[in-house]
């Protein structure tokens, strides 16, 4: 069964803390994406991944494929960085597969 | 200058209603969806299309029923409204498929009454 779990669920930080948010699956995969959602609602696409690692700005995502597993970092975090991450997986199946998100929240 | 537009933003109708939610991008993608995000936020995918060619039907009752007229709209009409089926509408859309980065519209708010 093609599945995708992230953790935490929730994350408290203080602003400038290391942050890591985990995303694991079930079988091979051809592609994982990390997607942004905004407290006001809207969706953005941060990353798309099928090996190793990817950067853009103080955010970096990275992918073991033989463990099955996908970090999202963010490095010096800032309260513009809370809102709920969620990562989604490409089974080959013709659609993504979505985890639960995770809600971070970052205090000044 | 919008990629991926959706109208209307908000919609609040009574049960039983028939409704419909517009959606188009000028990305020149190939690849349209629908996601439905319920309350506790988790997404689902309920349609996808390929140059106006249905792709994926994710067991969704046959009320709703997408029509993309040409491969730049994707539009989804929902007859009999149900109480379950407020929740918040993502339109979406990629260019060679669910593997490539996908851009979201805004969403529409949908409540039942």
């Amino acid at each position: 069964k093609n599945e995708v779990e992230q953790s935490p669920q929730n994350l408290t930080a203080q602003e400038g803390e290391f942050i890591t948010i985990n995303c694991s699956y079930s079988v091979g995969i051809s592609a994982l994406h990390w997607l942004q959602q905004h407290p006001g609602g809207g969706i953005v696409s941060l990353f798309m991944l099928s090996s190793g690692k990817k950067k853009h700005g103080r955010l970096i995502a990275t992918i073991n494929i033989q463990e099955k597993h996908s970090s999202l970092h963010i490095t010096a975090s800032h309260p513009r960085d809370s809102a709920v991450y969620i990562c989604a997986v490409y089974f080959g199946n013709e659609k993504l597969t979505f985890g639960t998100g995770t809600r971070l929240t970052i205090i000044p | 200058d919008t990629a991926v537009s959706q109208t209307p933003k908000y919609l609040v109708t009574q049960m039983g209603n028939d409704k419909s939610i517009k959606c188009e991008q000028n990305l020149g993608h190939d690849t349209m969806y629908w996601y439905k995000q319920d309350s506790k936020k988790f997404l689902k995918i309920m349609f996808s299309y390929n140059n106006k060619e249905l792709i994926i039907n994710e067991t969704v009752p046959n009320r709703f029923s997408p029509k993309s007229p040409d491969k730049a709209h994707l539009n989804l009409h929902i007859n009999s409204l149900e109480l379950g089926d407020s929740a918040v509408y993502f339109c979406a859309s990629s260019r060679l498929g669910a593997s490539d980065t996908q851009y979201f519209g805004p969403g529409t708010r949908l409540t039942v009454l």
